[in-house]
């Protein structure tokens, strides 16, 4: 079966610092992978999303970037954090376009 | 523009009552895909179902029932003798086909629903 790791689960960290945040997925090959973000209260926002390695795509302009270093291997990144970074992102994974998300246990992230 | 509605911002329940949760969706493609997701407290979504746009059959999966209308772009979703354990934000989804040819989902706000014993 299908199982999609997230780590660290929770992170706090000061304002212009650094982020990795990574996402690996196990027991499927090639999955279309996909990073999120949920604002306290909000619905979830499509970041980035990959259909192969190396192939990422930016759905909203920002300060984060994303990497697919490898075939179920996904990392979110900034250089510098801002105050509006704040909030709990969630990695997914599909097996092709228009079929269910399957999400990971998501990452809460708060910037100080 | 392509959207999900979910009217309903919260909803409290007492355990054993039925619920219906609202979507309302706009889309402009001929094919799509319609999604409900169930988020516990502790944050992970949950895959609930997935409904094809040709396809206008309710369903039913133990108490959860969906009820798909197209008429009226409608997917709702009824829970029947609520539980204590259905208290999560439930999203509803719709499929996007974004320029690229590349499909998206656009959730809804979610709906949290409170069942108390």
């Amino acid at each position: 079966s299908q199982t999609i790791h997230q780590w660290p689960a929770t992170l706090v960290q000061p304002v212009g610092s650094p982020l990795s945040l990574e996402c690996t997925v196990e027991g499927t090959s090639n999955p279309n992978l996909y990073w999120y973000r949920q604002a306290a209260g909000r619905g979830l926002q499509l970041l980035f999303y990959s259909v192969g390695i190396g192939q990422i795509s930016s759905e909203v302009p920002q300060n984060l970037s994303a990497s697919r270093p490898q075939d179920r291997q996904f990392i979110l990144s900034s250089k510098k954090l801002l105050l509006s970074d704040s909030g709990f992102y969630l990695c997914a994974w599909s097996v092709t376009v228009g079929y269910e998300q399957y999400f990971g246990p998501g990452t809460r992230l708060t910037v100080t | 523009a392509q959207k999900v509605t979910q009217a309903q911002t919260e909803i409290s329940v007492v355990e054993k009552e039925d619920v219906t949760l609202d979507c309302v969706y706009e889309t402009r493609d001929t094919t799509y895909y319609l999604f409900w997701y169930k988020q516990p407290p502790s944050g992970e979504l949950v895959f609930l179902i997935r409904r094809n746009s040709f396809d206008e059959q309710n369903e039913i999966s133990g108490r959860y029932s969906w009820n798909f209308q197209k008429s009226t772009s409608s997917f709702n979703f009824t829970i029947t003798a609520s539980q204590v354990v259905d208290s999560a934000v439930y999203f509803c989804a719709l499929s996007v086909v974004m320029n690229t040819g590349f499909q998206k989902l656009v959730f809804g706000t979610g709906t949290r629903l409170l069942v108390s014993p």
